[in-house]
């Protein structure tokens, strides 16, 4: 399979707890996004990288969220001390430039994250 | 604020039934807009991006359009198998950041 592949696929944690995700994106892709998106709403943007350099982060996103992406490849998300209110999909995308400037956004399955 | 609204939220149609669904935006000059098909547990599947006001795109029953505010996403003769949430998203001049709608959920009834 040479999609866009997350890990886990389900993480289920205690209060307080910290988290990590993982993302492995397309190959050749050179940039890199993380969303949350909770039940009946678009995914929320969180932060994306081109290559290894972490381009734009949302105001949205707070102190215990914090992402890399490692010589450009793989990324993770760790998420310090979770909350109820993180409970959501999370969810990373992988995206590849044309010289034309077009450009086609591609979606792994995502993380189900439960905090109890 | 950039900003992406669409309608309806929930959309019930009979099998064969046509119809369309829309998607308003406010963004400080359009990079791109693109449309998304999104089925229960799983990450989003691209479906199409437009680039320029009167550009159209189609595949199979779907067909996009843009205007300077809006696009459409046109779905003739529906099937069962195309319910799913759709959802729309932006980018905006400056930026590759994407801004998505909350979706609009579609049933087809056979």
């Amino acid at each position: 399979d040479t999609g866009v592949s997350q890990n886990p696929r389900h993480k289920i944690t205690k209060r307080g707890q910290n988290v990590t995700f993982r993302c492995d994106p397309i190959s050749e892709h050179n940039r890199l996004y993380w969303y949350r998106q909770t039940l009946g709403q678009g995914p929320e943007f969180l932060t994306y990288f081109q290559n290894e350099a972490q381009l734009e982060k949302s105001r949205l996103l707070s102190d215990r969220f914090s992402a890399e992406r490692p010589k450009g490849s793989f990324s993770t998300l760790e998420i310090q001390r979770t909350e109820q209110g993180d409970s959501a999909m999370y969810l990373c995308a992988s995206t590849q430039s044309w010289t034309s400037g077009m450009e086609t956004q591609y979606f792994g399955p995502g993380t189900r994250l439960l905090v109890l | 604020e950039d900003q992406v609204t669409q309608s309806p939220e929930a959309l019930r149609l009979q099998e064969g039934e046509s119809s369309s669904l829309n998607c308003s935006y406010t963004v400080s000059g359009l990079r791109g807009l693109f449309w998304y098909r999104q089925d229960p547990g799983k990450g989003p599947e691209f479906l199409f991006t437009l680039y320029s006001a009167g550009e159209e795109k189609e595949k199979e029953r779907l067909k996009a359009t843009l205007t300077k505010k809006e696009s459409f996403l046109h779905i003739t003769a529906p099937k069962p198998e195309d319910s799913a949430t759709y959802l729309c998203a932006v980018q905006a001049s400056g930026t590759y950041k994407y801004i998505f709608g909350t979706g609009t959920r579609l049933k087809v009834l056979a």
